[in-house]
């Protein structure tokens, strides 16, 4: 059973605006949230995390947003940039060995 | 600058045989990882490593093993590959230590004939 979902497979944004990509995850023991970014025929790269104490993690263009309650984070990036085009892949670890991944959304950036 | 090299980038094999996907990472890494990437799966974990010599089953462990003979290497063997592990297949590696994040491989692309 898929314990963390992204549920967009997609997403397009004009160059500027604001891409917003949602990740749910079930388990209530994960107390630590990451996103990584893949470009094609490379491997993903670390971009932000999130730990459970915080709800709101910025770096640059990119801010994690974590809402405990409802077991939902979000990846804002603002303003959007033809280069940051990529599968997003978001996941979280309860003890910090384990990561369990979503199923990626593929942001496109249009110019 | 943190690096983890993955053997092949492509690898064509046939069903029945047996393969090995190789990693090294050159920043002495305690733990280690193995994934393979499908389309609407995302990544899932085959088996990961805390320290050389020892293993742990991921979420999908069945018709794979894995070797970890030294700290900065972690073999991933297809016992008789068959077509249902082609697949894109992703080494990971992490410090011990609190939680960090992983630094990947570029994978390797397995096609099972």
């Amino acid at each position: 059973d898929q314990q963390v979902k992204q549920n967009s497979p997609s997403l397009s944004v004009q160059e500027g605006r604001i891409s917003i990509l949602n990740c749910d995850y079930t388990n209530s023991m994960f107390d630590y949230f990451l996103w990584y970014k893949k470009y094609p025929a490379e491997g993903p790269t670390f971009l932000i995390s999130i730990s459970s104490i915080k709800d709101k993690n910025e770096d640059g263009r990119f801010t994690v947003f974590l809402n405990k309650s409802a077991k939902h984070l979000s990846l804002h990036i603002v303003p959007s940039q033809p280069g940051d085009s990529a599968v997003y892949f978001c996941a979280a670890s309860a003890t910090g060995n384990q990561f369990y991944f979503g199923t990626g959304t593929s942001l496109t950036v249009i110019p | 600058d943190v690096k983890v090299t993955q053997s092949s980038r492509y690898l064509v094999k046939r069903t029945g045989e047996k393969v090995f996907l190789e990693c090294v990472q050159d920043m002495d890494h305690e733990n280690m990882f193995w994934y393979r990437q499908d389309p609407g799966l995302g990544l899932r974990l085959i088996y990961f490593s805390y320290d050389v010599k020892m293993k742990e089953k991921g979420d999908i462990p069945e018709g794979y093993s894995v070797s970890r003979e030294k700290k900065e290497r972690f073999s991933l063997i297809l016992e008789s590959a068959s077509t249902n592990q082609t697949s894109m297949y992703l080494c990971a590696s992490t410090a011990q230590g609190g939680i960090q994040p992983q630094h990947f491989g570029d994978g390797t692309r397995l096609s099972i004939l």
